[in-house]
């Protein structure tokens, strides 16, 4: 089956960096995406790793280790609106499913 | 403008009584899929179709039913709604290959059955 784990919240302050982790078991692993989704409202992507290493976004990032089975997202410079939750989301290379991990809500603070 | 809707992005309704959301995309995308949000469980996938008459089962398939007739429109419908229905629902679309792009995801139906 598929397993894909995040943590459930985290907290930052306003302009720091922040670092959420996602890792991932999955067969025949074809690649990952991060969405971000704010409170009531459909999620939006940010990001696709497909290969190892870093995938950079203007203020976000994202990294990749398939041998590891583990991703992060680096959002740099937080702002207010950075609030949201965050969510890791892999395919695999024998379904055309999307699963999703539960979800990382970020809480940004003054 | 690029857009998935989604409609009625509310409803109540009491149990038994047959329902359905409706879904389209005006970006000829072949791949759509039905997705419900529950607290700590996270979006699971209901139904996808990669392309018109094509449809298979997700992770959370039973008491759904869908359809796809034209390439813009993916209905989700209730035969016979339960409260454990009770749920968010979204509405995604994305070009060929699930694997490789981005999904493009309505703006939400809240769904509740008493």
């Amino acid at each position: 089956g598929q397993n894909i784990d995040q943590p459930t919240e985290m907290t930052a302050t306003e302009g720091a960096i922040v670092q959420i982790n996602c890792t991932y078991q999955t067969s025949g692993f074809n690649g990952l995406f991060w969405y971000q989704q704010h409170a009531g409202e459909a999620p939006t992507f940010l990001s696709y790793n497909v290969l190892d290493g870093l995938e950079e976004k203007g203020r976000f990032s994202s990294f990749l280790s398939r041998s590891k089975g583990y991703s992060y997202l680096l959002l740099k410079e937080l702002q207010m609106k950075d609030s949201a939750s965050y969510l890791c989301a892999v395919t695999s290379g024998n379904t055309d499913k999307l699963i999703f991990g539960t979800g990382t809500r970020l809480q940004v603070f003054p | 403008e690029a857009q998935v809707t989604q409609n009625p992005r509310y409803l109540i309704t009491v149990t038994g009584k047959k329902l359905t959301v409706t879904c389209s995309q005006n970006m000829n995308h072949e791949y759509m899929s039905w997705y419900r949000q529950d607290p700590g469980l996270g979006l699971r996938q209901i139904y996808y179709s990669m392309n018109v008459e094509v449809t298979d089962k997700g992770d959370v398939p039973e008491g759904y039913k869908v359809s796809r007739k034209e390439k813009r429109n993916f209905p989700l419908i209730l035969e016979s709604p339960s409260p454990n229905q009770t749920s968010l629902y979204f509405c995604a679309s994305t070009g060929t290959g699930i694997s490789y792009n981005e999904q493009f995801f309505g703006p939400g139906t809240r769904l509740t059955v008493l």
